[in-house]
């Protein structure tokens, strides 16, 4: 079956740090992957997609980027966190054609 | 484009009663129509779904939904609370053969059962 990994579930940085959130698919090959983030009262806004290996759309001009390194793996970076990017990421992997889509846990990111 | 609208951001409702959560989209095309539950501090899990034929769906947990198509809506109803119910509901649409990234999520409806 197909699982869908994400790290870390919390995450606590400064302002002007890094950041590097990785997630994994597991049990499917050449997914759809996604990354979402969710503000209190905002519901969720599409980040990036990538329909295969490099492939990367942004639907946000923001101050992160996304990169896929391997056909299961989906990073979200940036270099320079700002206090305006906390918030619920999630990643997420899609099903056969739009039919669903399959969440990791998330991860709470708090930029102090 | 295509848009969802979820009236409601709080419902609170007492344990063994009724609730609706309503959902409302817009769309030029016909889509797919989800509902997502979100328990705190984890990600979002499929509740139910309507693709096509019978316009009712229903989940395990005792879950239902309806697509009207001339109101544009899929309500989400339970005859019946548990405590367990709290949690976020997300309300989603999606045109059909599309990827997920077309996927569009309403606000939200946060569902507080009572004691």
């Amino acid at each position: 079956s197909q699982t869908i990994h994400q790290w870390p579930a919390t995450l606590v940085q400064p302002v002007g740090s890094p950041l590097s959130l990785e997630c994994t698919v597991e049990g499917t090959s050449n997914p759809n992957l996604y990354w979402y983030r969710q503000a209190a009262g905002r519901g969720l806004q599409l980040l990036f997609y990538s329909v295969g290996i490099g492939q990367i759309s942004s639907e946000v001009p923001q101050n992160l980027s996304a990169s896929r390194p391997q056909d299961r793996q989906f990073i979200l970076s940036s270099k320079k966190l700002l206090l305006s990017d906390s918030g619920f990421y999630l990643c997420a992997w899609e099903g056969a054609a739009g039919t669903e889509a399959f969440f990791g846990q998330g991860t709470r990111l708090t930029v102090v | 484009a295509q848009s969802v609208t979820q009236l409601d951001s709080q419902v609170p409702v007492f344990e063994e009663a009724p609730v609706e959560l309503r959902c409302n989209y817009s769309s030029s095309v016909s889509v797919y129509l989800f509902w997502y539950v979100q328990y705190p501090n984890q990600g979002l899990q499929l509740l139910l779904k309507y693709l096509s034929g019978s316009t009712l769906v229903e989940s395990i947990n005792g879950f239902e939904a309806e697509f009207n198509k001339s109101q544009t809506s899929f309500h989400l109803r339970k005859p019946s609370v548990h405590i367990s119910d709290t949690a976020e509901y997300f309300c989603a649409v999606n045109p059909p053969g599309a990827g997920s990234y077309q996927l569009t999520f309403g606000k939200g409806t946060k569902l507080s059962v009572i004691p």
